[in-house]
Parts: C-alpha cells; sequence; structure tokens
C-alpha cells in the first residue's frame, strides 16, 4: 500500500489561508469519507484535526477546515497562527481493509 | 481521561522477536477497537494494524503481515504486538491508538515505545 501523496512542504505569514492536499487512488481517499488529518509537533503523538473528510473533534478550532473531491481531500487552516507550525499527515481507510497515511506536510508560518 | 501507556520496547537482534503490550484506561476498553501505528527515526507515521474491540476481526499492512500478531485482553484492559522475523526496518516507535467508533480513523494515542532492531 503506497502512502498517499502530500506536498512535502507549505508555508504562509499569520492571518493568511494555507491548504494541503493529500491525493491518493480510487480505493482509498476516492472510496469513502474516512479520511482524517493529524497534526503533529516534534516528540508528540499525532491529534486528531479532522476526521470523515469535514468533521472536527471537540477543542479544534474551525480555522481547521477539511474537504474532498474525487481522490483528492485538502485541509485549509485558515488565518495561521504561529503555533500552527507543525507537521500535517492525512490519513484514509482502505477497499483493503487496511489504513494508510500521507506522506506528511511540513507547515512553515514566516 | 483516556489512557494508553506502551510499554516492552527495546533493543532486539535481526530475526529475533518483541512483544509489546498496552495498557489501557479511563474508557470501556472492550467497546473500541484499537490499532498499532509506527514511526521510524525522521519519517511519517505508517498504519499497522487493526484489532476490532472484540478481536473477531484482525487487519494488517503488508509489511507486516505474516510476522506480526496483534492480540487483546478485554478482562485485562491490555492490547499486545507479538513481532517475530524483526528486520532493521521494524525500527520505530510504536504507538497503540484508539479507533474512534464508527469513523474509521484514531483518536487517542499512546506516548509510544521505542523498538530498535540492530545486530
Amino acid at each position: 500500500q503506497s502512502a498517499l501523496t502530500q506536498p512535502a512542504s507549505v508555508s504562509g505569514s499569520p492571518g493568511q489561508s494555507i491548504t494541503i492536499s493529500c491525493t491518493g487512488t480510487s480505493g482509498d481517499v476516492g472510496a469513502y469519507n474516512f479520511v482524517s488529518w493529524y497534526q503533529q509537533h516534534p516528540g508528540r503523538a499525532p491529534k486528531l484535526l479532522v476526521y470523515e473528510v469535514t468533521k472536527r473533534p471537540s477543542g479544534v478550532p474551525d480555522r481547521f477546515s477539511g474537504s474532498k473531491s474525487g481522490k483528492t481531500a485538502s485541509l485549509t487552516i485558515s488565518g495561521l497562527q504561529a503555533e500552527d507550525e507543525s507537521e500535517y499527515y492525512c490519513f484514509s481507510f482502505t477497499t483493503r481493509n487496511t489504513w494508510v497515511f500521507g506522506g506528511g506536510t511540513k507547515l512553515t508560518v514566516l | 481521561q483516556v489512557q494508553l501507556v506502551e510499554s516492552g520496547g527495546g533493543v532486539v537482534q535481526p530475526g529475533k522477536s518483541l512483544r509489546l503490550s498496552c495498557a489501557a484506561s479511563g474508557f470501556t476498553f472492550s467497546t473500541d477497537a484499537i490499532h498499532w501505528v509506527r514511526q521510524a527515526p525522521g519519517k511519517g507515521p505508517e498504519w499497522v494494524a487493526f484489532i476490532s474491540n472484540d478481536g473477531s476481526r484482525k487487519y494488517y499492512a503488508d509489511s507486516v503481515k505474516g510476522r506480526f500478531i496483534i492480540s487483546r485482553d478485554n478482562s485485562q484492559n491490555t492490547l499486545s504486538l507479538q513481532m517475530n522475523s524483526l528486520r532493521a526496518e521494524d525500527t520505530a516507535v510504536y504507538f497503540c491508538a484508539r479507533d474512534q467508533r464508527d469513523t474509521w480513523c484514531v483518536d487517542y494515542w499512546g506516548q509510544g515505545a521505542l523498538v530498535t532492531v540492530s545486530s
């Protein structure tokens, strides 16, 4: 199972919006709405930001939003803040009853 | 609060075995599925294995299928990962992580246990 494709890095200034894409196949991202997004700071476990493409767990700011079109899911962070600088991963359930992560995107807040 | 605590990590030679454990608390363990996820140094997470709440369904990543065995004891609120025929590429921090019911994602993670496969 190949990792989902994410850009290696994105950047933005405080207050701006950025979008991270996550491209898979008809066997994972394109198959179901079971795509989730995680934020991971160095040395910490990942934190759930978005699940089922668009839903946010309680406590996650509405600056974080998710969407999907076909085989590509996206995470948008609006009103960038310095503390958003982190690594972001998408995660998808697949038609083989397995799960697959994206390769990760490093967000730099300029 | 939900807590997952991994143990059993360490240094092991290639070809040998190691068993990881995960102690769960703060939720009704027997009603939730659990995953193992690993992360090699400097790399992104990799999904490893899944076990349903009652242990009847188990799924594995191709990279570990036939070598790793996931199991659980709902009477003890514990999860295990038996890792056999270990390879250098299995070196990673291993996390147990709770599946958020009906959403096929992970909502809570343990702190991780480091497994180093080296001669």
